[in-house]
């Protein structure tokens, strides 16, 4: 069984622009979580969705956004671009709910914002 | 405020020694407990999942257990080996948190040859 696959794994942007990061889960995963890596902050979680509905939100700006296709995959997009936007961003995927279930991660995108 | 917590920050142990990690939580009605691997640069590893009603897992050289009524979790590591070199993070899903995960800081473990 594929893991979770994530694109692209690397992303160069400059302040001001916008990006689309992609996640595919295991294959009968309904469940998308996001999470933001910095070596200041650790592992901060973004946000989850389940069968399309956002379940759960982390405390970052509007600029921070996602959503879950009927399929599973689930993108997460970053508005107005800042320096500290910065960072490896993770996806994971369970078969339920987060948090009841194991969560398997993806290889990340390594961000970098100049 | 809900947390994980990890000790030590960092560890350094010759080949061959058995070592003990660390997590400690504040939330005693916690669902289940999840440890990982995180090489540099890299997604996490899922390496064990205790679930609230039991008190450890094992999964090769790693056993992993869990207490809730002192809110401590532990990873053994037995016969250490360079490979095992990386930064192991627990993490749980916390009450107020809802569903998500709640990651420790983490341990940066070094075995040396």
């Amino acid at each position: 069984k594929a893991g979770v696959t994530q694109t692209p794994r690397y992303l160069i942007k400059t302040r001001g622009q916008q990006v689309t990061l992609s996640c595919s889960p295991i294959s009968g995963h309904r469940s998308v979580s996001w999470y933001q890596q910095t070596p200041g902050q650790g592992l901060q979680f973004l946000f989850e969705y389940f069968s399309e509905t956002q379940r759960n939100k982390g405390n970052f700006p509007g600029r921070f956004s996602g959503r879950q296709f009927s399929n599973s995959r689930s993108e997460m997009n970053v508005s107005t671009l800042e320096l500290g936007d910065s960072a490896l961003y993770l996806c994971a995927s369970s078969a339920g709910l987060a948090g009841y279930n194991e969560q398997f991660f993806g290889p990340g995108t390594r961000l970098t914002v100049l | 405020k809900q947390e994980v917590t990890q000790i030590p920050a960092a560890l350094s142990v010759p080949e061959g020694e058995n070592l003990v990690l660390n997590c400690s939580f504040t939330d005693s009605a916690i669902y289940n407990l999840q440890w990982f691997r995180q090489d540099p640069g890299k997604g996490l590893t899922s390496l064990l999942l205790i679930q609230s009603s039991q008190r450890e897992q094992t999964s090769g050289r790693l056993n992993a257990s869990l207490d809730k009524s002192s809110g401590r979790s532990t990873l053994y590591i037995a016969a250490s080996q360079p490979g095992d070199s990386a930064t192991y993070l627990c993490a749980a899903p916390l009450e107020t948190s809802g569903s998500r995960l709640t990651f420790g800081e983490g341990t940066q473990l070094t075995v040396n040859p």
